[in-house]
């Protein structure tokens, strides 16, 4: 199993909602990360978790909050959310010995 | 200022045409990835550089590192509609291999 996967796919959800994305990898990387791509925009890098600790957080607002149940999974909380928050929100995983980040399709999360 | 621009911002080639994309840092790039990217969807890894010098090709795309290792450039040969998509080059700029930094992205079009 080469792939990272993300659900859900599309995501609508209101200011007062709790949601949340997830993504899996089976891929024994123990590296996963969350980024954030607006339209027409680069990714920006959101947090990194490395061995199922956080190891680097972006400034993201706590509104966005990660958790790493395992080293398969990676969880990202979504509560009290704005607008501005509707964006592409991609999973990546690295392995050990390579350092090609491999991503997943994505979550479109829109914010009403 | 963008760390990592890339040039042009979008191109309109014809099938069949060649092309190059370049990316440019202000800092040493101790990695450079290129990745794929279809409008919406997630990130397609296409090839990762780390010596000053190197060159890599896959199938009609060749990406290269300069010897100062502050420029890459993807040339893509004999262009097909499958080309089609945004090009988006990676860099490490900490040596950590932990974070990329994401250039402005590249709209490539190939029409018939």
């Amino acid at each position: 199993d080469t792939e990272v996967t993300q659900t859900p796919k599309h995501l609508v959800m209101g200011m007062t909602n709790k949601k949340s994305l997830k993504c899996e990898q089976h891929m024994g990387h123990r590296a996963m990360y969350w980024y954030k791509q607006k339209a027409k925009k680069p990714p920006e890098l959101m947090f990194v978790y490395s061995y199922e600790k956080l190891s680097i957080n972006e400034s993201v607002p706590s509104r966005f909050s990660p958790e790493c149940p395992n080293s398969s999974l990676l969880n990202l909380h979504l509560h009290a959310l704005q607008p501005e928050d509707s964006a592409l929100y991609l999973c990546a995983s690295k392995g050990q010995t390579n350092n090609e980040q491999f991503f997943g399709p994505g979550t479109r999360l829109t914010v009403l | 200022s963008q760390e990592l621009e890339q040039s042009p911002q979008s191109l309109i080639v014809q099938e069949g045409k060649n092309l190059t994309i370049n990316c440019t840092s202000s800092k040493t790039l101790y990695g450079l990835y290129w990745y794929k990217q279809k409008y919406g969807e997630g990130l397609i890894f296409l090839m990762m550089l780390q010596k000053g010098g190197e060159e890599k090709s896959h199938e009609k795309i060749t990406a290269k590192l300069d010897e100062k290792k502050q420029q890459s450039s993807l040339h893509i040969t004999a262009s097909q509609p499958s080309h089609a998509g945004i090009y988006l080059c990676g860099a490490d700029m900490a040596g950590t291999a932990s974070k990329l930094t994401f250039g402005t992205g590249t709209r490539l079009q190939v029409t018939l």
